[in-house]
């Protein structure tokens, strides 16, 4: 079973461009997350789909974080402007229901300057 | 705010029992354990998770208190290769669809 695959692996950018993100799921999985991880911390829950529904982003910083998944299957997370404190690893996670295990992807380092 | 308390790090020697400790002592009845580890450079693994009873899988095996306030996660016989940051975590799934609140963990180190 292919497991959650992320790309790119690791981007550089410069304070206030733009970046995006991509997740595909694992097949069948209706439930997708994003979560940022800071360098010594835990990861930390950014946002939470149900199939193509949002049901927690309570911790997305609305003001330049947006995130989607159109079909309930692939989604993208996109910065906008960047700003240095947003240096992190960016992870995706699905599980087949919510509350399920979740499974991980290999992550997304990015690095703002 | 994470719910659990972990030591920081700890070491281990390879081939021998791992016994990793997690203190929850505010759990509530409908929250289960869960345990994660994360190797360098990758994303979190699940290992194991329970609610009362003692569990063991392939990977490990989870004790869990009668009070349920602590649990042990036991990595039988450590590896080189089991060497990551462990998280245990405590979780409800009838609360925001069971999202996952990770604290620091412990970075565990399998020396030869």
């Amino acid at each position: 079973e292919a497991g959650v695959a992320q790309s790119p692996r690791y981007k550089i950018i410069e304070k206030r461009q733009s970046v995006a993100f991509w997740c595909n799921p694992i097949s069948g999985h209706a439930t997708l997350y994003w979560y940022q991880q800071i360098l010594g911390q835990g990861p930390k829950l950014l946002i939470q789909f149900q199939n193509n529904g949002v049901v927690d982003d309570s911790q997305l910083p609305k003001d330049r974080f947006s995130a989607e998944r159109l079909k309930g299957v692939d989604s993208t997370l996109k910065i906008q402007p960047a700003k240095l404190e947003d240096s992190a690893v960016y992870l995706c996670a699905s599980s087949l229901e919510a509350g399920g295990t979740q499974y991980f992807g290999p992550g997304t380092r990015l690095t703002v300057l | 705010d994470a719910k659990t308390t972990q030591p920081p790090s700890m070491d281990c020697a390879e081939g021998r029992a791992a016994n990793l400790p997690c203190n929850h002592s505010t759990i509530s009845g409908n929250e289960y354990v869960y345990w994660y580890r994360q190797i360098h450079s990758q994303g979190p693994q699940y290992i194991i998770h329970g609610l009362k009873n003692n569990e063991t899988n392939e990977m490990a095996s989870l004790i869990i208190t009668e009070d349920r306030k602590s649990s042990t996660l036991i990595l039988p016989h450590a590896t080189l290769r089991d060497t990551a940051v462990y998280y245990c975590i405590v979780r409800v799934l009838t609360d925001s669809w069971g999202k996952l609140q990770f604290g620091a963990g412990t970075q565990v180190v399998v020396t030869p």
